[in-house]
C-alpha cells in the first residue's frame, strides 16, 4: 500500500521567513495530494491541493510543487504569519485501488512574532 | 451549505455504556468518512462510506459500528469502548472517492472519553 513520508516533524521560524514542508510518497499510482492545515482543537482544513498532471500550483502565499519522477511533493509558505502557526498535514491518493488518503506523519510549524 | 456538522462536540462515557455519534453534510457529497485522531498524529481512516454502502473498513474492532441511514447523515455507534479508543473522531466527506472525487471536508470531530 501507499506510504507516505513527512519531514520536517517540527519546524520553528521568525515571523516573515519562509517555510518548506517535504513529503515522499511511495506508489506511482498516486495522483492526487492534498494539504490540510489542523489549529490546535480544530479540524483538518484543507489549504491546497495538487494532481499529477501538474508540477506547481500557487495560492497567495502558499505553493505546492510536485515531483512525479522522484515521487515526492513540497508546501512552500512565504511571508509566514503567526497565524500560519498549526500542524500540516501532507496526503496522497489514487483514483483506482483503495482511493482513501494516506496521510504523512504531520508538521508542526512555529512562527516566532 | 459548505460545511460538515458532527455531534456531539464532547462524549464521555464508560466502558458499558452504548452511545452514537453523529454526523450531516448538506453540500450533496456521496462519500462520507470516519476517522480517529490521536493526539499529534494524523486522521487515522477507519471507515469509507460511497453512495450509502460501506466501501471500506480498515479492520477496525466491532465495538466500532457505522451505518449511513442516507446521503447526508453518517452515524458511528460505540459499544463496550476501552480507555485506548479516547481520541478525536473526525467525519469527512467529498463528492466522489478520494482521488478522482477529490477534495474531503472534515467536521469539527468528537472528543470522546473513554474511563
Amino acid at each position: 500500500g501507499e506510504n507516505v513520508e513527512q519531514h520536517p516533524s517540527t519546524l520553528s521560524v521568525q515571523e516573515g521567513d519562509s517555510a518548506v514542508i517535504k513529503c515522499t510518497y511511495s506508489d506511482s499510482a498516486s495522483n492526487y495530494f492534498p494539504w490540510y492545515k489542523q489549529e490546535l482543537g480544530k479540524r483538518p482544513q484543507l489549504i491546497i491541493d495538487i494532481r499529477s498532471n501538474v508540477g506547481e500550483k500557487k495560492d497567495q502565499r502558499i505553493a505546492v510543487t510536485l515531483n512525479k519522477t522522484a515521487k515526492h511533493f513540497s508546501l512552500h509558505i512565504t511571508e509566514t504569519q503567526p497565524e500560519d502557526s498549526a500542524v500540516y498535514f501532507c496526503a496522497a491518493v489514487q483514483d483506482t485501488g483503495r482511493r482513501a488518503l494516506t496521510f504523512g506523519s504531520g508538521t508542526r510549524l512555529q512562527v516566532q512574532p | 451549505d459548505t460545511e460538515v456538522t458532527q455531534t456531539p462536540k464532547h462524549l464521555v462515557m464508560g466502558m458499558t455504556n452504548k452511545k452514537s455519534l453523529k454526523c450531516e453534510q448538506h453540500m450533496g457529497h456521496r462519500a462520507m468518512y470516519w476517522y480517529k485522531q490521536k493526539a499529534k498524529k494524523p486522521p487515522e481512516l477507519m471507515f469509507v462510506y460511497s453512495y450509502e454502502k460501506l466501501s471500506i473498513n480498515e479492520s477496525v474492532p466491532s465495538r466500532f459500528s457505522p451505518e449511513c441511514p442516507n446521503s447526508s447523515l453518517l452515524n458511528l455507534h460505540l459499544h463496550a469502548l476501552q480507555p485506548e479508543d479516547s481520541a478525536l473522531y473526525l467525519c469527512a466527506s467529498s463528492h466522489g472517492l478520494a482521488g478522482a472525487g477529490g477534495t474531503q471536508y472534515f467536521g469539527p470531530g468528537t472528543r470522546l472519553t473513554v474511563l
